[in-house]
């Protein structure tokens, strides 16, 4: 497809298991964004990817978050033992890579029910 | 650290009348600030980009202004449509490659 592609739409799973979320960027695009969502929130910032370089993940909140991305394709969010304020919508954001102002096109997220 | 604060109250305005949404933000002076449009159970799109050196910026009905001395961003839209309904996020730069984004404002344009 043309557009960025995350999977699953919806999760739901329990508390203490691990998830992991999957981004499918624009082709072409270098830079991958990761961003998290919650009820009535702005997004949070959790990590981003350029090309080879090492990724800034400043944004990730614990150790229990991490996430992967091979060359300039698929990326993975995984989280470990989920906690209930895991629970949010994780969206995923691709560009060019070519300057700051890049415009970031998202996906349509990743809803992530902890119960 | 950087702020970000929209009014969380929803904006609720009669079609065919100008909406007017405001950003403000402390601590940072941003090279750059954004709007986003984000419709229910979809990701943000991207609108306008204005740099610090520009005082307004227009798209279509689109117009944002952007006051670095009052460290505020003002995002109007004329001609409202009910299409227009949406939440509109303001975000600016954060340094690097990191962008940060405020809770966004609800609006509603009524038939």
């Amino acid at each position: 497809g043309a557009g960025v592609s995350q999977s699953p739409s919806n999760k739901v799973t329990e508390k203490g298991k691990d998830v992991e979320l999957r981004c499918d960027p624009i082709s072409g695009h270098t830079a991958l964004y990761w961003y998290r969502q919650r009820l009535g929130q702005g997004l949070e910032f959790l990590i981003y990817f350029q090309g080879n370089s090492a990724p800034d993940k400043s944004g990730l909140p614990s150790d229990r978050f991490s996430a992967e991305r091979t060359g300039e394709s698929v990326s993975t969010l995984t989280i470990q033992r989920t906690q209930q304020e895991d629970s949010a919508v994780y969206l995923c954001a691709s560009s060019l890579g070519t300057g700051i102002t890049d415009t970031q096109y998202f996906g349509p997220g990743t809803r992530l029910t902890v119960l | 650290s950087q702020k970000i604060e929209q009014n969380s109250e929803a904006l609720n305005i009669q079609e065919g009348k100008t909406a007017t949404l405001t950003c403000n933000y402390t601590n940072y002076s941003p090279a750059y600030l954004q709007w986003y449009r984000q419709d229910p159970g979809r990701g943000p799109v991207f609108l306008l980009l204005i740099r610090e050196n520009e005082k307004e910026k227009r798209k279509e009905r689109l117009k944002v202004t952007f006051d670095t001395t009052l460290k505020q961003s003002l995002f109007h839209i004329t001609a409202s449509q009910p299409a227009d309904s949406a939440t509109y996020l303001c975000a600016l730069e954060g340094g690097g490659f990191k962008t940060i984004f405020g809770a966004g404002t609800r609006l509603f344009v009524k038939a």
